[in-house]
């Protein structure tokens, strides 16, 4: 069965911080993938995503993701990290079945 | 994009009752999706609601617990039925076209 795990399930980082959270899924074949991020309080909203082309990925906010295929992984970065870039950081994958997969989230804590 | 309304946002339940959640879209879907996160847990998917047909659920999820409707392409509600504390968790329903989008989701607790 297809899975995504996340590497770090609480991360703590100070502002000005560099950010790179681990992605990895199981699945062989051509995959969509998504980073997803919730704030405090808010609705699930997307911060990048990979279909085909250029594997590394801008998002919104100045995130990128790099997709890796021989590593099967997909991690989320940051050069420098804001106080309002606490959250909680979901990776996905839509493989098989047209279903999209979720890792178990990681809880970023950003110190001011 | 969309727009994605669910009713309730949280409810606190008594075990062994029911609560149907709402869920209303700005714009006419094909398929709509029920997730479920718990605590600590990822996003699991419970059903896809077609319009027009019986939903389809995932593995480890059945309509007499967890029983959906789709009157129509824009609104879909789930009912968790009969619930113990273990069905506290948060509700999300969700559409899809290139990625998902989410609502603001239900957080329900059983007591």
């Amino acid at each position: 069965a297809q899975s995504v795990s996340q590497h770090n399930h609480h991360v703590i980082l100070s502002e000005a911080a560099s950010l790179e959270l681990g992605c990895n899924y199981s699945y062989g074949g051509t995959v969509n993938l998504f980073w997803y991020v919730q704030y405090p309080g808010q609705h699930l909203q997307l911060l990048l995503k990979y279909f085909s082309g250029d594997p590394l990925v801008k998002g919104i906010k100045g995130f990128e993701a790099e997709f890796i295929k021989s590593k099967f992984s997909f991690n989320l970065r940051k050069p420098s990290v804001q106080w309002s870039d606490t959250a909680e950081y979901f990776c996905a994958v839509r493989g098989r079945d047209d279903k999209i997969i979720f890792g178990k989230g990681t809880r970023l804590h950003i110190l001011p | 994009s969309a727009v994605i309304s669910q009713k309730p946002s949280r409810d606190i339940c008594q075990r062994g009752t029911s609560l149907t959640i709402q869920c209303q879209v700005d714009s006419q879907v094909t398929m709509m999706f029920w997730y479920r996160q718990q605590p600590g847990q990822s996003l699991t998917l419970i059903a896809t609601a077609n319009q027009g047909s019986e939903a389809t659920y995932e593995s480890g999820f059945v309509i007499d617990k967890f029983p959906i409707s789709r009157p129509n392409l824009t609104f879909s509600t789930l009912t968790v039925s009969n619930m113990s504390p273990e069905d506290s968790s948060i509700y999300l329903c969700s559409v899809e076209w290139t990625e998902a989008f989410f609502g603001q989701g239900t957080r329900l607790t059983v007591v």
